[in-house]
């Protein structure tokens, strides 16, 4: 079947400006995470969104990130007002289980912020 | 919390041959999920093996292997027969049943020599 998707593949902004990246994640999958990948920090949690629960935003770096999820499938993460230290790669991953399941990852957006 | 330390950052292996990389991890829970991803240069995360930490068997999928020694906090990853599609970064990560986002070591690059 197929696996998680990621919109756009690479992004380019300029600094200030608002980005949005999309992720469709493996259907039927109930929960749904955003993870960052940058050379400096590694790769670090950001969301994360369980059926109809109130998603866990403790890893979102500031105000200017935000992410919903829209009938319980597709994902939205919002970046506002970009910085250049936004930039990285952003990893959309989802799985079964009620959290217990396997993290299936999609591939990835690269942003860059200039 | 959790932490996972993987103190090689890089590897290099002859292709045909045999590598173990290593993790060491840290948590107070009893329920918790230990991983090894690989990343080529695609930037693709593709799940490598699982081990369920209640489980005393060491995961096998085909030529990967894991040694999980609970009370040391070991997971380590051996890699038999290595081929060089084997080339990648690798991560180890864990999480733990009540939090299942995931917490990433900072990786190992794995170099395969023909």
């Amino acid at each position: 079947g197929a696996g998680v998707s990621q919109s756009p593949s690479n992004k380019v902004t300029e600094k200030g400006k608002d980005v949005e990246l999309r992720c469709d994640p493996i259907s039927g999958h109930t929960a749904l995470y955003w993870y960052r990948q940058s050379l400096g920090q590694g790769l670090e949690f950001l969301i994360y969104f369980q059926g109809n629960s109130a998603p866990d935003k403790s890893g979102l770096p500031s105000d200017r990130f935000s992410a919903e999820r829209t009938g319980g499938s597709v994902s939205t993460l919002t970046i506002q007002r970009t910085q250049q230290e936004d930039s990285a790669v952003y990893l959309c991953a989802s799985s079964s289980g009620w959290g217990r399941g396997t993290q299936y990852f999609g591939p990835g957006t690269r942003l860059l912020v200039l | 919390a959790q932490t996972v330390t993987q103190s090689q950052p890089e590897m290099s292996v002859q292709e045909a041959e045999t590598v173990t990389l290593s993790c060491t991890y840290d948590t107070s829970e009893s329920d918790y999920y230990l991983f090894w991803y690989k990343q080529p240069p695609s930037r693709q995360m593709i799940l490598v093996i699982r081990q369920e930490a209640y489980k005393q068997q060491n995961a096998t999928e085909n030529r990967f292997s894991v040694n999980f020694q609970k009370a040391a906090k070991s997971f380590s990853l051996k890699i038999s027969d290595s081929q060089l599609g084997d080339a990648a970064m690798y991560f180890c990560a864990c999480h733990t049943g009540a939090n299942s986002k995931l917490t990433f070591g900072k990786g190992i690059t794995l170099s395969v020599r023909p």
